[in-house]
Formats: structure tokens, sequence, C-alpha cells
């Protein structure tokens, strides 16, 4: 199994430029989210999906937008790029939301210049 | 509000020596807990988790960690510290809702 699968693994923009990070899991994990790390911030919640054809809102979502359209792949797009979003992103899944373990993609470090 | 606190941003221990980790939730209800492990340049490793079944929890590499209501507290413990367990934890905790809560990480050195 490959897990959680992330693409690319980084990525320069420039300001307002947009782009999708992927990310595919095979491990038919329901639930899936999107993280992005900042130094001394720990991991935020963007956008997370309980299931294919729906998604929610976390804790940072400005700037982002998400779709599920099957239970493997859960794209994230910058709309419009900007230096705030400098950032690593982590896309994570997990059965389900009643405790059981998120399996973390190695990350996308993203550079907005 | 429901967080999640890790005190210490940085902790230093000599090799072989005990290594504790702290974390505290803010909570009316206990939520469910989780400690995972993030090495450089890669994603984060789960190492225990404690979902209301026994108060401590063992995990992979010799980890542990002890559910204390009383204090809010989730802290993280190894006897014996190895090289190889210099990484960067983070606890969580899951509030009942869907949404995984992480604190803010503790970057762990080991000194030879």
């Amino acid at each position: 199994n490959a897990g959680v699968t992330q693409t690319p693994k980084f990525q320069v923009l420039k300001t307002g430029q947009s782009m999708t990070l992927q990310c595919a899991q095979d491990m038919n994990h329901e639930y899936m989210s999107w993280y992005r790390q900042d130094p001394g911030m720990g991991l935020r919640l963007i956008h997370y999906s309980v299931g294919a054809g729906i998604t929610d809102q976390g804790e940072v979502p400005n700037g982002y937008n998400v779709s599920r359209s099957t239970t493997e792949d859960f794209p994230l797009r910058l709309l419009s790029a900007a230096p705030s979003q400098t950032s690593v992103y982590f896309c994570a899944s997990s059965y389900s939301v009643d405790g059981s373990p998120l399996h973390f993609g190695n990350g996308t470090r993203l550079t907005v210049t | 509000a429901q967080s999640v606190t890790q005190l210490g941003s940085h902790v230093s221990v000599s090799e072989g020596a005990l290594v504790l980790l702290r974390c505290n939730y803010s909570s009316s209800v206990p939520p469910y807990l989780f400690w995972y492990v993030q090495y450089p340049n890669q994603g984060l490793q789960l190492l225990l988790k404690y979902t209301s079944a026994a108060t401590l929890v063992k995990g992979i590499n010799g980890f542990e960690a002890e559910f204390k209501k009383s204090e809010t507290s989730f802290h993280l413990t190894k006897p014996s510290a190895h090289m190889s367990d210099a990484a960067e934890y983070f606890c969580a905790a899951l509030f009942g809702n869907e949404k995984l809560t992480f604190g803010t990480g503790t970057r762990l050195t080991i000194i030879p």
C-alpha cells in the first residue's frame, strides 16, 4: 500500500498564482483532511471531508478550496496565492472521526514570493 | 474554548535519561487524546492514543502516556532516551466533533 500520497513535494509560486495540491489515499478511508504546519503554531486544520461529496471548513479555510468527488482523492486549491500561505501542507486520512488514527502524507513545502 | 497546550517548545535530555513531554487539554468532557511524532522531512506518525479505556497507554518505541482527568493532562514519557528519539512530538485531541486539534509541538533533542 502506498498510504497517503501528496504531490508535489516542493512548489514555488508567485503572488496571485493559483495551484492545486494533490492528495490520494489507497486505504479506502472515509475521512480526509488538510493541515498547514507553521513554526511555533503546530498543525492547523484547513478543510476536511467525512466522505465523497462532503466537505467542511476547519480552523483556517480562507484562501483555499477543496472538493471530494471520489473516496481516494482530496485536492486542495489555492485560488490566488499570498506570501502568508507559505507553509508546509499535510494531507491526512483515517477510517472515520471516532478516534481512528490519522495517516499522514509526507507534505508539500510551498513558498509564495 | 477547547484547546491543547504543550509546555516547552524545546526539550533536551541526555541519552539514557527519562523523557517527559507535557500535554494539557482544556475541555469539560475528556476528549480522545493522541501523541504523534514527526521525524525531519516526514509526515506525522501515531505514537499512541487514549480513547477512554485504560488510563495508562503504551505506544510504539517504548513510549507511554497517562491520562489524568483531575489534572486534564496526557503527558508522554519514556524511561530511557535513545538518539533515535530526536524528533518533534505533537499532542492532539478530538473534542467530540470532527476536527482533530493539535498542540504547538515539542522538539526533543537527545544529548550524547
